[in-house]
């Protein structure tokens, strides 16, 4: 079974600041996908960053890099330069084998001017 | 890049009455969707594997007579509520995989669900 675990209900960062969302995952699975998504409070999903567990170097996209851990079983976003649009709930979620999505329970990140 | 629409964004309801929602890939063609609900300030949960041109595999908990899942084309897959109650009330959203290897999946808008 797959679990994922994002113990941050609430991060509160100012513009222009970085800030690192916590993920830690479990699975018994070698191969396995982690993703981060971000809910704006209109509903919608956004892919934002994947990682794949033989990935040898951290996923970037933009201003959004993962730092993955792999003993350590973590897969934390990291945003850098926060703006106030990225005030949103974010997921964290992984897949193994046949694309089902595990997700976490979510950080919501308030970004203040 | 890959689309997913999902129709409507938001209904309202009576309760007894059955509602339908649609999801679909605009560019590619989508052998696996999956439904998800998602209550207030909470994760997403799984109810529904869709497969085209087969039964929809449920999660555990998920009454299949409930919620009806129809997968007719390889772009377009149906949630139907039926008699809809106000605890089913929630938000409702699909994703959808291009190639479904665990590549990443893409959502539709999700579908606001109130039934009164």
């Amino acid at each position: 079974a797959q679990k994922i675990t994002q113990t941050q209900p609430g991060m509160f960062v100012q513009e222009k600041e970085a800030v690192t969302l916590d993920c830690t995952y479990d699975t018994s699975d070698q191969s396995y996908g982690l993703f981060w998504y971000k809910q704006p409070s209109s509903g919608e999903m956004i892919f934002l960053i994947y990682q794949g567990s033989y990935d040898e170097q951290n996923a970037t996209e933009g201003r959004y890099s993962l730092n993955f851990q792999k003993a350590r079983k973590s897969a934390n976003l990291v945003i850098s330069a926060s703006q106030l649009g990225d005030s949103a709930m974010y997921f964290c979620a992984m897949t193994s084998g046949y694309s089902t999505l595990t997700f976490g329970k979510g950080t919501m990140l308030l970004v203040s001017p | 890049g890959a689309v997913v629409s999902q129709h409507p964004s938001r209904v309202i309801c009576k309760s007894g009455t059955s509602v339908k929602i649609e999801c679909r890939s605009l560019d590619f063609q989508a052998t696996t969707m999956f439904w998800y609900r998602q209550f207030p300030k909470q994760s997403l949960m799984l109810m529904a594997t869709s497969n085209e041109g087969s039964k929809a595999t449920y999660e555990q908990g998920v009454e299949k007579d409930k919620f009806l899942i129809n997968h007719a084309s390889l772009t377009l897959s149906t949630l139907t509520v039926t008699s809809a109650h106000p605890e089913d009330s929630s938000f409702y959203i699909c994703s959808a995989s291009l190639t479904g290897d665990g590549s990443p999946l893409h959502f539709g808008n999700g579908t606001r669900l109130t039934v009164t």
